[in-house]
């Protein structure tokens, strides 16, 4: 079955920019998603087909998907952005996540 | 605006089956391009997908869980069920339904609040 690759943690200090890093065999030939999750609440997409951003998600994330690798990047990253992340592909019309990233901002 | 609530029990036995139901408004599941999907998350884990079902009823299901679940739709009420059997005290965690916005690349937008099931006897 596919599989997704996450770093367990990433940290950033406020207003630097944080990278977030999904492996997947051949996922550059594929479009990834990311979805953030604060504690206690569900989860909410923030970046679809690769890059794009749905409507309310503030410019500065941003993402990119080549290879092997999908990015999720945050620039000028606030304290309120920490967070999980999860990336997302489709793979054989079955859904895959990531396991997931923990967003230290500190 | 669109939104998902998920309902069901709290608390299922094991070997029970479990039903939840996805009450949804702001779109149609009987619209081409709309799908729901369920996703869990045990208690301090990352994101499990589990099935989705389709406009069109071509269901896709997770091939770990496949025997153990079906999907049905009521359009009607606006409604998609999800059904598991066979529950066991690892099922334990938050179940999710999210519209699936199928296009080339699909993805999980919105999501519902998500409601906790524990497996326990």
């Amino acid at each position: 079955s596919y599989e997704l690759t996450q770093p367990p943690s990433v940290s950033v200090s406020p207003g630097q920019t944080a990278s977030i890093t999904c492996s997947g065999d051949k996922l550059g030939n594929i479009y990834a998603s990311w979805y953030q999750q604060r504690p206690g609440q569900s989860p909410v997409l923030v970046i679809y087909q690769d890059n794009r951003r749905p409507s309310g998600i503030p410019e500065r994330f941003s993402g990119s998907n080549s290879g092997n690798t999908a990015t999720l990047t945050i620039s000028g990253t606030q304290t309120w952005d920490e967070a999980d992340y999860y990336c997302q592909a489709w793979d054989s019309m079955t859904a895959v996540f990531g396991g997931g990233t923990k967003l230290t901002v500190l | 605006q669109i939104t998902l609530r998920e309902s069901g029990p709290t608390l299922v036995k094991p070997t029970q089956t479990l039903t939840l139901t996805c009450t949804f408004s702001g779109f149609s599941l009987s619209t081409s391009g709309v799908g729901v999907g369920w996703i869990r998350q045990p208690p301090g884990q990352g994101l499990e997908w589990l099935a989705v079902i389709y406009w069109n009823d071509k269901n896709r299901y997770s091939p770990s869980l496949k025997s153990r679940l079906t999907l049905t739709k009521d359009t009607s009420k606006n409604q998609a069920i999800f059904t598991m059997t066979d529950m066991d005290p690892v099922d334990t965690a938050t179940y999710y339904c999210a519209r699936v916005v199928t296009s080339t690349g699909n993805w999980f937008d919105p999501w519902g609040q998500g409601t906790l099931v524990t497996v326990s006897s």
